[in-house]
């Protein structure tokens, strides 16, 4: 069956340099969740879209921004990275009628040095 | 607010049976996940509590008590693979579906 797809699946970028993650939902799953999870911490909410529309908002740092297009494919886009940006960044994508049916890309390894 | 709170790390026997506790205060939600996560993966679904009570899947089963504010993963014969982070989550309805995460257990599994 297919998948959360996450691409790159890791990424290597300069301090105050610019980086996009692209998440790819499961067919038919029409709400993707980004989270963010550091080294030995749990996942952090950041943003999520319903349809296109941002549908609610976390701990996303100004400096990132997000959108979802009409093929409900999602980016996150951050700009001016810091060292603490470094983690692994998860997509997780539902269809809005089922909440119980949330399910994650392998994730985005993004290092910034 | 919603504290998820788990213990930190556990260790346990192959073979043997562990249980993973998961306390939370929040003001409502519409179920519980369990996810497990070996390092640098990606959380893959273990289990989902809606209504109180227990839930079997094979060697997982999870529980859920709302008035308790209380949950368990329970692990049955165990296997080295299993040793891993186990992640407690509220799944809560605002504008969208959000899973809030508890901090993660992690459960080294020796021979």
């Amino acid at each position: 069956a297919a998948g959360v797809i996450q691409s790159p699946r890791h990424l290597i970028k300069e301090k105050r340099e610019t980086a996009t993650l692209k998440c790819y939902p499961i067919p038919r799953h029409d709400t993707v969740y980004w989270y963010q999870q550091g080294p030995g911490q749990d996942p952090q909410f950041l943003i999520s879209f319903y349809e296109k529309m941002q549908s609610d908002k976390g701990s996303i740092p100004d400096r990132f921004s997000a959108q979802q297009f009409s093929d409900y494919h999602s980016e996150l886009n951050m700009s001016s990275l810091e060292l603490g940006d470094s983690a692994l960044y998860f997509c997780a994508s539902s269809p809005a009628s089922s909440g119980n049916t949330i399910y994650f890309g392998e994730g985005s390894w993004l290092t910034v040095v | 607010g919603q504290n998820i709170d788990q213990p930190t790390e556990m260790t346990a026997t192959e073979g043997a049976i562990v249980q993973i506790n998961c306390t939370y205060q929040t003001s409502g939600f519409n179920g519980l996940f369990w996810y497990q996560q070996h390092a640098g993966e990606a959380p893959t679904f273990l289990s989902y509590n809606v209504l109180d009570g227990l839930e079997e899947k094979g060697r997982f089963s999870s529980f859920l008590s709302r008035s308790k504010g209380y949950s368990y993963l329970l692990l049955k014969e165990l296997q080295m693979k299993d040793s891993a982070s186990y992640l407690c989550a509220l799944l809560k309805m605002d504008s969208s579906y959000k899973l809030i995460f508890g901090s993660g257990t992690r459960l080294l599994v020796r021979p």
